[in-house]
């Protein structure tokens, strides 16, 4: 069993669609990161969240963090193929210095 | 570029043998990660130096060590090399030595193979 539990692990959709990522734990955290990693390549920081209830956006990307700080979501609007790629949150729990990934989701999104 | 560097890209050896896979932080960075990442198991830390000392260590192996050099490049040494080893391993540099409070920028990855 995974500390954070990523849902959807696949989602294949239409361009202009939009998404919701979700990652759960029973854990509080510190501190939550989404990546996005393309295959072959190393992840990519998009967003820190830190402060409880916390929203974050990025161009067509919102981050929420859950207000006890043990989840958090990431909303797609209009889903472009240039999206496509595995979203991986990171958390750094309150008693400790490591961060720990969620199993992914994989996106696809077609033309 | 995330501005980390990562020796060698691609890596073929046999099971028993030894490796070493080399990173280069990002200029001004002090802390250097170590993840593997499987296709079972999701990418995993294995451990973090800060400006040359272990601060804090997670799931890697006994047959797995690491160091960090005074110039603050690091290296990961893996011995005794078995098929399930097979991965990629990514390398990870951060300003500070606190995860909760420093982002961390990648590197591109050594994907080893273990035959």
């Amino acid at each position: 069993t995974q500390l954070l539990e990523q849902s959807p692990q696949f989602l294949s959709i239409q361009e202009g669609e939009n998404l919701t990522v979700y990652c759960n734990s029973s854990s509080v955290f510190s501190s939550l990161q989404w990546y996005r990693q393309e295959p072959g390549e190393g992840p990519v920081l998009l967003v820190t969240v830190v402060t409880g209830g916390e929203v974050k956006k990025l161009k067509r990307l919102t981050f929420q963090f859950g207000d006890a700080r043990k989840d958090s979501s990431l909303h797609i609007t209009a889903a472009q193929p240039g999206d496509t790629g595995l979203y991986l949150c990171a958390g750094v729990r309150s008693a400790g210095n490591m961060l720990t990934f969620g199993g992914g989701t994989r996106l696809m999104v077609k033309p | 570029d995330s501005g980390v560097t990562q020796t060698p890209k691609h890596l073929i050896t046999a099971t028993g043998q030894r490796v070493t896979l080399r990173c280069s932080p990002r200029s001004g960075d002090l802390s250097v990660y170590w993840y593997q990442q499987s296709l079972d198991q999701g990418l995993q830390f294995l451990i973090q130096y800060y400006n040359g000392e272990e601060r804090a260590k997670g799931n890697i192996l006994e047959r797995f060590s690491a160091q960090q050099f005074p110039d603050l490049h690091s290296e990961l040494n893996l011995s005794s090399l078995e098929l399930g080893d097979s991965a990629l391993y990514f390398c990870a540099s951060s300003e500070g030595g606190l995860a909760v409070y420093n982002e961390q920028f990648f590197g591109p990855g050594t994907r080893l193979t273990v035959l």
